[in-house]
């Protein structure tokens, strides 16, 4: 099964840690895209790349958060200095960047700080 | 600023009739609409999307009805059934390739037996 791959799917931090979470596109997709979803809440567009390329950031908090998509490997979400209110399921999505069209979830990360 | 509401957080229905889950948005750049179905502790699965050249799309027991003019769209799930249960979420977005979604706050559908 070629889906988006996510993980880790649960991941504890303490305040003050680094946060790294992972999403590999399904095959034959180019664009990836994050959204979080806090507690009783939509989802919420953080960032939008391609390979090597960072498209779309408006929806990024200005500090402590950062992604990458580079040309080998999986895309990153890295959230420094963790807070307790990043705690959200963060999903990754991809689509195969042709015309408009429907874009793949992955199952998600869970992040909870303590 | 909201730009895609779902009014209603929750919606019971009989299994076998209709579930109607209603969605609006505010901004006309919008013109590509999707839903997508919620189970816990899983990703958004997607179900069905509509362009804004349309009014209708179907796919099975599922329906999407646009109305720009008044800048909302419907899910018509007919008929019902138990495995429907699940949140529902309505989202947009503006027309160019690899464009974000814009998603509602999710509707609870439970269909009951």
């Amino acid at each position: 099964n070629a889906g988006v791959m996510q993980n880790p799917r649960h991941l504890v931090r303490r305040r003050g840690q680094e946060a790294r979470l992972r999403c590999s596109p399904m095959k034959g997709h180019s664009h990836v895209y994050w959204y979080r979803q806090l507690p009783e809440e939509g989802l919420k567009f953080m960032v939008y790349l391609q390979k090597e390329n960072i498209i779309d950031e408006s929806g990024m908090p200005k500090e402590r958060f950062s992604a990458e998509f580079p040309k080998e490997g999986p895309s990153i979400l890295r959230i420094q200095q963790v807070v307790r209110g990043d705690s959200a399921a963060y999903f990754c999505a991809s689509s195969p960047g042709l015309a408009i069209g429907e874009q793949f979830f992955g199952p998600g990360t869970r992040l909870t700080v303590l | 600023d909201q730009q895609v509401k779902q009014n209603s957080p929750s919606l019971s229905v009989q299994e076998g009739r209709i579930s109607i889950l209603n969605c609006d948005y505010t901004n006309s750049m919008f013109d590509y609409f999707l839903w997508y179905k919620k189970y816990p502790a899983e990703g958004p699965t997607f179900l069905i999307s509509i362009s804004s050249i349309k009014d209708k799309n179907e796919d099975g027991r599922f329906t999407v009805f646009l109305n720009k003019s008044a800048k909302h769209l419907s899910l018509h799930i007919v008929p019902s059934q138990p495995g429907d249960s699940a949140v529902y979420f309505c989202a947009a977005s503006e027309g160019t390739s690899g464009s974000r979604l814009t998603f509602g706050e999710g509707t609870q559908l439970t269909v009951n037996p």
